[in-house]
């Protein structure tokens, strides 16, 4: 068993939907929890950045975790096209810095049709 | 302009043909990392470096060599690529403590035959 999973997708949705991205995991230390947008032919970029149990808002984009349940969602409010792109969750015990280690999810692929 | 830069960004070669995909950062960040993305699997690390001449294995080290020289380079070597290192392959750097993320390259797709 994956120490995160994450369903691939593709997930298709029409502009202006609301979207709901999710991670499961395993491994209880995990306390830093991350999101990553990954445009096609470029690196992960980072989007949203939590620490332990519940909510951050930055913009369009909501980034929840519930520890307790081992589920992390990000949800992303009135899609773009823009928006179109692999999302990655990434978790690690310590900080996102240097030198801790992140463990990725898969990716689900979000297409926001026009 | 802050950046993670990866030479080449495609390569098709055969194998055991020696090939090195260099790794450059302009952040002065002491961290770098490599990691390989394949469908169904995520990102693996290959090897990191905490520092100059400071390198340690990751999760998927095997067939990879590194080095770390110079603060701003960190090349992956493969001293003799299979078909099973047919990959994406993607170099990041940070500081070396606190929150602040990884910035990863734009990523180099290699194509061994």
């Amino acid at each position: 068993q994956k120490e995160v999973e994450q369903d691939p997708g593709p997930l298709s949705v029409p502009e202006g939907a609301i979207v709901s991205l999710n991670c499961t995991y395993s491994n209880s230390a995990f306390q830093y929890f991350m999101w990553y947008r990954q445009y096609s032919r470029k690196g992960p970029e980072l989007l949203m950045y939590t620490y332990s149990s519940g909510n951050k808002e930055d913009g369009r984009f909501t980034a929840q975790v519930d520890k307790s349940s081992k589920y992390i969602s990000l949800f992303i409010r009135d899609s773009q096209p823009s928006d179109s792109a692999t999302y990655l969750c990434a978790m690690t015990p310590f900080g996102a810095g240097g030198g801790n280690k992140l463990t990725f999810g898969t990716g689900t692929q979000l297409k926001v049709e026009l | 302009e802050a950046q993670v830069t990866q030479n080449p960004r495609y390569l098709i070669t055969v194998t055991g043909k020696k090939l090195t995909v260099t790794c450059s950062q302009n952040m002065n960040h002491e961290y770098m990392s490599w990691y390989r993305q394949d469908p169904g699997l995520g990102l693996r690390q290959i090897y990191y470096s905490m520092n100059v001449e400071v390198t340690d294995k990751g999760d998927v080290p095997e067939g990879y060599k590194v080095s770390r020289k110079e603060k701003r380079n960190f090349p992956l070597i493969l001293e003799s690529p299979s078909p099973n290192q047919t990959s994406l392959y993607f170099c990041a750097s940070s500081v070396d403590t606190g929150n602040q993320p990884q910035h990863f390259g734009d990523g180099t797709r290699l194509s061994i035959l």
